[in-house]
């Protein structure tokens, strides 16, 4: 069985300090993994997805994530906090091995950036 | 394009009523996926449809749920009679890759805003 854990239900950081938003995950197969990010009162937006390609992922507005799999971990961090990232996080994987596309997620990351 | 949408965005029933969830997937996105988050839990996977047919839907709770997709377009999710522990945010995605071609799990999900149902 896979499963996902955020290490952080809370990160407050400052405005242009980095961000770090911790995952570790288990999964059986080799897994596919994601990051999505939920604004106030908007949908899930993908930020960027690692399918077994390059371990460093690059993804939207200046995320990246790094797989690890000796550490079964795939932070995501970005250089510089803006106030327009404060939202909350979701890691997710799905195990591509086993053929079902349901998707496994952590149970969430909420970012505060301050002034 | 436009993208996932779900009605309505909120709904608030009393215990014991039925409630009807409707998604719009992206056009052309064979796959469509419910999921929900209920008040400090993690998001759960209900059920996968392909076209009209329901691939996976190991995530459904129980019978009280029932998932339809007739014509392979939009879905409806209706809970009937509702109860208190329904109530959290009803997510539906869809995706464009075909099931059982390309290495599943990699096909991306796109989202909707959810569906916020409260149950009194």
């Amino acid at each position: 069985a896979q499963s996902v854990t955020q290490l952080d239900s809370h990160v407050s950081v400052s405005e242009g300090t980095p961000v770090l938003l911790r995952c570790n995950y288990s999964s059986s197969y080799s897994p596919s993994l994601f990051w999505y990010v939920q604004h106030p009162n908007k949908g899930l937006q993908l930020l960027l997805k690692y399918t077994s390609a390059a371990t460093l992922v690059k993804g939207i507005n200046g995320f990246e994530a790094e797989f690890k799999k000796s550490e079964t971990s795939f932070h995501l961090t970005k250089p510089s906090a803006h106030m327009s990232d404060a939202a909350e996080y979701f890691c997710v994987v799905s195990d591509s091995g086993t053929g079902r596309r349901a998707l496994t997620f952590g149970s969430g990351t909420r970012l505060q950036v301050q002034p | 394009e436009a993208g996932v949408t779900q009605f309505p965005s909120h709904s608030v029933i009393e215990k014991g009523q039925t409630v009807t969830l409707r998604c719009d997937p992206i056009s052309g996105h064979d796959n469509l996926y419910w999921y929900r988050r209920v008040m400090g839990k993690e998001i759960k996977f209900l059920l996968h449809f392909v076209k009209e047919s329901k691939q996976d839907e190991s995530g459904m709770p129980n019978n009280r749920f029932l998932a339809e997709r007739t014509g392979g377009t939009y879905s409806t999710l209706k809970v009937q009679p509702a109860e208190l522990e329904d109530s959290g945010v009803y997510f539906c995605a869809s995706s464009q890759i075909p099931f059982g071609t390309g290495p599943d799990g990699t096909d991306t999900q796109y989202f909707g805003p959810g569906t916020r149902l409260t149950v009194l």
